[in-house]
Formats: structure tokens, C-alpha cells, sequence
């Protein structure tokens, strides 16, 4: 089982729609969860963190984290096809005893103009 | 510098040979970490360094490649007698405040 799970899509949306990310994590010992965004060629980016259960918003951007069911999603609304990239999710593996981020493969997400 | 630089920006080299990537972190930042990307891949970890702690090398593939870095900054990246799969782009990413981390636009490693 791979420690960070994504699906490797693409996702396929409509200008304007909400985007729905997801991953799954493997160790419940993980504290700090991370979305970044790397578009074709280019190195990612931070765009949200999260540390405790809920959401957290920024924008148009919304991360959702349940440690119980050791889930973390990321919702883009109004999508736009300047959304359109790879979207990694990476959390902290503590339970390891490595303190670097661990990734996921990341999904590709397409906004149909 | 304003951000992470890394050089080269690309290098192709043949099978066997001794490669040397290098990254410049930001400045003041104490965490600096190498990850690497195959194509169409997420980021596998490699290295971490925190400060003046012992780094994390557990992601090492294998004990060809190694980093060491300098005067808790500059960081040198080396892969010893090259092989096809070391072929991908590796990533180096500083950060201040831990786990927020900053990527260099990369090396591309092409082994021929």
C-alpha cells in the first residue's frame, strides 16, 4: 500500500464547475497535510495546508481533512482552465520517523473552457 | 536569492559516469530537501537535511547517490556510475517554517 494514494485521473470538469480532489493517507500518525500544484514542466507550488479536522478555506479553494477516515481533499470552485495542472497531495510521516513530506503521485485535473 | 536555484538545468550523460547536481536554497532557510520526479510521476524523496541535525537519508535509493551540504547551505546532489533508471528530474525545495517548502525549477538528468 502506498503511504500517500491518488487518483491519477485526468478530471475532466466544466469551466465554472467544482473541482473535487482526493487522497488517502496510510499513517494515522500524520499531522500536517499539504496540496500543491505543479503545472506541465514546471516545479509545484504551495497552495493550501492543513493541520486539524474540518475545512479550511482560501478563495476558491477549500481543503477538507478527516484524520478518522485518514482522508484530505481539495475543492476548487469556479473552476477555470487556469486550474488545469497536477495536483499533489503530500502529508508529514511521522509515524516513520521521516519529518520530510511524503507524496502522492498526483491527479491531473483538465478545465474544459 | 529570491528562490531556490538549482543547476544544471539540464544534464545528459552516459551510462556509468559520475553526475553532480547542485541547489542553492533560499536564504535563512534552514530545511532543505532533494526529491526526484520520473515522468509522469509523483515525487519520491530522497534527502533531508534540518539545520545542524544528521540528515534524513533514508529515501537513498541506493549508495550510489549521496548529498552532503555545505555550511548549512549550498547542497550538492551526486550519483556515482550513472544507470538509465537514475534518469529524472531532481527537485531540491527549502523551507523556513517545516514542511512549507519552496521548489528550484529542477535538473533534468537524461542517461544515456
Amino acid at each position: 500500500q502506498k503511504e500517500v494514494e491518488q487518483n491519477s485521473g485526468p478530471l475532466s470538469v466544466p469551466e465554472g464547475a467544482i473541482a473535487s480532489l482526493n487522497c488517502t493517507y496510510s499513517d494515522r500518525g500524520s499531522q500536517s497535510f499539504f496540496w500543491y500544484r505543479q503545472y506541465s514542466g514546471k516545479s509545484p507550488e504551495l497552495i493550501m495546508f492543513i493541520y486539524s479536522n474540518g475545512d479550511k478555506e482560501d478563495g476558491r479553494f477549500t481543503a477538507q481533512l478527516n484524520k478518522a477516515s485518514q482522508y484530505v481533499s481539495l475543492l476548487i470552485r469556479d473552476s477555470q482552465p487556469s486550474d488545469s495542472a497536477t495536483y499533489l497531495c503530500a502529508v508529514t510521516s511521522r509515524g516513520t520517523g521521516r519529518r520530510a513530506l511524503t507524496f502522492g503521485s498526483g491527479t491531473r485535473l483538465q478545465v474544459q473552457p | 536569492g529570491a528562490g531556490v536555484s538549482q543547476s544544471p538545468s539540464n544534464k545528459v550523460t552516459e551510462k556509468g559516469k559520475d553526475v553532480e547536481l547542485r541547489c542553492d536554497p533560499i536564504s535563512g532557510h534552514t530545511a532543505l530537501y532533494w526529491y526526484r520526479q520520473s515522468l509522469g510521476q509523483g515525487l519520491e524523496f530522497l534527502i533531508y537535511f534540518q539545520g545542524n541535525s544528521a540528515p534524513d537519508k533514508s529515501g537513498l535509493p541506493s549508495d550510489r547517490f549521496s548529498a552532503e551540504r555545505t555550511g548549512g547551505s549550498v547542497s550538492t546532489l551526486t550519483i556515482q556510475r550513472t544507470q538509465q533508471e537514475d534518469s529524472a528530474v531532481y527537485l531540491c525545495a527549502s523551507s523556513l517554517v517545516q514542511e512549507e517548502l519552496f521548489f528550484g525549477e529542477g535538473s533534468r538528468l537524461t542517461v544515456l
